[in-house]
This record gives C-alpha cells, structure tokens and sequence, in this order.
C-alpha cells in the first residue's frame, strides 16, 4: 500500500517570493507521482507528474518538482509565485494500481 | 483539455433522502471513473472505482448499499447516497480517465459539497 504525507497544512508566502510545498510517499513497489492543484470553486488540475526518466519534472504555471528516490521525496517548488497561484495543492502516488492516494493537501496563499 | 462536469456543486438535504451526483466527460469517452470523498483536512480518500457496463468496485471500508454506483455510459457516472444521514456530509469529488490517448492523466469534476441536516 502507499501513502503520501504533505508536512504543511498551510504555507502563506509574499508574492514574488520562493516557494516549496514538501511530499513525502511511502510505498513497497515503484511509483508514479502526481501534484494536482485546486483553485476555488473548480476541479483538480493536473500540474505535473513523474513517471520515469529525468527527476526534475516541469509542470504548468512555471512549477516544478525533483523526485528523491533515497528520501522518498517529491517537493514542489516555483521560484516567484504570483498572487493567482493561490489554490490548494495535493500530492498523490499511484503504485501498482491505477488508483491514486491523494495527501491531505496544502493550502498555499499568496499575499501582496 | 478534456473536461468532467459534475452535478450538482452543492447540495443540502434532510436526514433520511436520498441523492444523487452526476459525473459526466463532455469531450473524452471514460471507461473507467473514479469516486472520491474528502472530509475536512483530510486526503481525498477513494470510494469506489466504475467500469462502464459493469458493477462498481469499492474499497474497503465503504458501503456498496449506501453508496450506489452506476456507470452506463461511456460520458456519464452516477453517486447516489441512499438514506442520507449527517456523518454523510462530505465532499464528493470524481475522476475520469481518458479511454484514448491520455492513458497517464485523470481528470476531475469540480466536487460536490454535501450537507446533510
């Protein structure tokens, strides 16, 4: 079985300012990672993923996220945020199943 | 992008009644969608996963009378919550997974927030 574990619950950051929302997985098999975004009142959005190959993985809207196999990691990171990133961030891994097994999420707002 | 739309966003009904929540992929032909629940502060947690023309599976834990699902179409999936009582308030949010191309992306409707009184 997996799970996932956002160590913030909350992140309120300056615009402009960097940013890094922290993911950790546990899991016994090899894994997929997600990060999904939710502004208010909509949907999950994909923002990006890591399947294979290289571990830094570009996302939409200027973030990223480096997968750390030895510290079972996968940080989402932007290096300017804007007062629109504001939203709810979820991170999620998919093992051996197509299923997805979401963190509590991390709602990240930015003041000006 | 593909799109999933659901029905109704917001709900409020009394104890006992039950409820139905609609999941529909407007652009994409779904085989397979995905029903979700999150309480306050806590993870999106999966329900049950539906094939279309084919009885749901659900997860450990979750009651499949209390719970209906129905898949019986490729574009659309149905939650009802049968007998609704107040612990049934939640956050109710599903998934489609693209049956083309788009085998490594799942796409979520917007939620439904349910208030039982």
């Amino acid at each position: 079985a997996q799970s996932v574990t956002q160590l913030d619950s909350q992140v309120p950051v300056f615009e402009e300012a960097p940013v890094e929302l922290r993911c950790n997985y546990s899991s016994s098999v090899s894994v997929y990672l997600f990060w999904y975004v939710q502004y208010p009142n909509q949907g999950l959005q994909l923002l990006l993923k890591y399947l294979s190959g290289s571990t830094l993985v570009k996302g939409i809207n200027g973030f990223e996220a480096e997968f750390n196999k030895s510290q079972t990691s996968f940080h989402l990171r932007k290096p300017s945020v804007h007062i629109s990133d504001t939203a709810e961030y979820f991170c999620a891994v998919q093992g051996g199943s197509e299923k997805l097994v979401f963190g509590k999420g991390t709602k990240l707002t930015v003041n000006p | 992008g593909a799109v999933v739309s659901q029905h109704p966003s917001r709900v409020i009904c009394k104890s006992g009644t039950s409820v139905k929540i609609e999941c529909r992929s407007l652009d994409f032909q779904a085989t397979t969608m995905f029903w979700y629940r999150q309480f306050p502060k806590q993870s999106l947690m999966l329900m049950a996963t539906s094939n279309e023309g084919s009885k749901a599976t659900y997860e450990q834990g979750v009651e499949k009378d209390k719970f209906l699902i129905n898949h019986a179409s490729l574009t659309l999936s149905t939650l009802t919550v049968t007998s609704a009582h107040p612990e049934d308030s939640s956050f109710y949010i599903c998934s489609a997974r693209d049956g083309g191309g788009n085998r490594e992306k799942l796409f979520f409707g917007s939620g439904t927030q349910l208030s039982v009184l």
